[in-house]
């Protein structure tokens, strides 16, 4: 079946790394997705990683793929007060665009 | 690229009446997608298109939605008849199609049945 699982909130302090964490049961998922939702606005793609790689790094975004365990996570350095959002986490297969996606885990950032 | 457009950016009407959502795709993408997002159930894909075809509705809730898309720049989702349990950010995506396309949302109709 097709089930993607996020821990709800996370608060961390201005400055501190963040972690997010997204677990999934579908073992054929071929993309795995992080999107950022600001409030009043849509979801905008952050980073995606193939289901072949184990890590992929983009400017302060480090994304990391536990294939075995179906677990990935989303880690924000130095993480600022402009990245309090709502994370979500999303899978799809290769022969679909369909996308399914976690309930979000909303960062706040402390100053 | 002025991005995916949804309009209205709110909507507030009673139950039993007729809403229709409006969407305009990015030029040059080929697959759209309606979205509802509450709090209880998070982001429900309800349907989506690839060439102006529905391709997988199953995610519409009852006979009483409908989405249509007579073009490749417009598409329409409409519920007749409305009620409150339909209140919900519905969210239009649209993409190239192609493997790994990303997503690309509209900043969503906030809808309101009371």
């Amino acid at each position: 079946g097709e089930d993607v699982e996020q821990s709800l909130f996370l608060s961390v302090r201005e400055g501190d790394s963040s972690v997010i964490n997204c677990t999934y049961t579908d073992s054929s998922s071929t993309y795995l997705y992080w999107y950022k939702q600001e409030p009043g606005a849509g979801l905008q793609l952050l980073t995606y990683i193939f289901s072949n790689m184990d890590m992929k790094q983009d400017q302060r975004l480090t994304v990391l793929l536990n294939k075995k365990d179906k677990h990935l996570s989303l880690r924000i350095a130095d993480t600022q007060t402009g990245d309090s959002a709502i994370y979500f986490c999303a899978e799809s297969k290769q022969s679909s665009y369909k996308l399914i996606f976690g309930s979000g885990t909303r960062l706040l950032v402390r100053p | 690229d002025a991005g995916v457009i949804q309009s209205p950016r709110h909507e507030v009407t009673e139950m039993g009446q007729e809403v229709t959502l409006r969407c305009k795709p990015i030029s040059g993408h080929n697959s759209l997608f309606w979205y509802r997002q509450t709090m209880m159930r998070g982001l429900e894909l309800l349907i989506y298109f690839n060439n102006n075809v529905p391709i997988d509705d199953s995610g519409m809730p009852e006979d009483r939605f409908s989405a249509k898309m007579p073009n490749a720049s417009f598409s329409t989702l409409k519920i007749q008849p409305s009620e409150p349990r339909d209140s919900a950010v519905y969210f239009c995506a649209s993409t190239m199609g192609r493997t790994n396309s990303p997503l690309h949302f509209g900043n969503g109709t906030r809808l309101t049945v009371t």
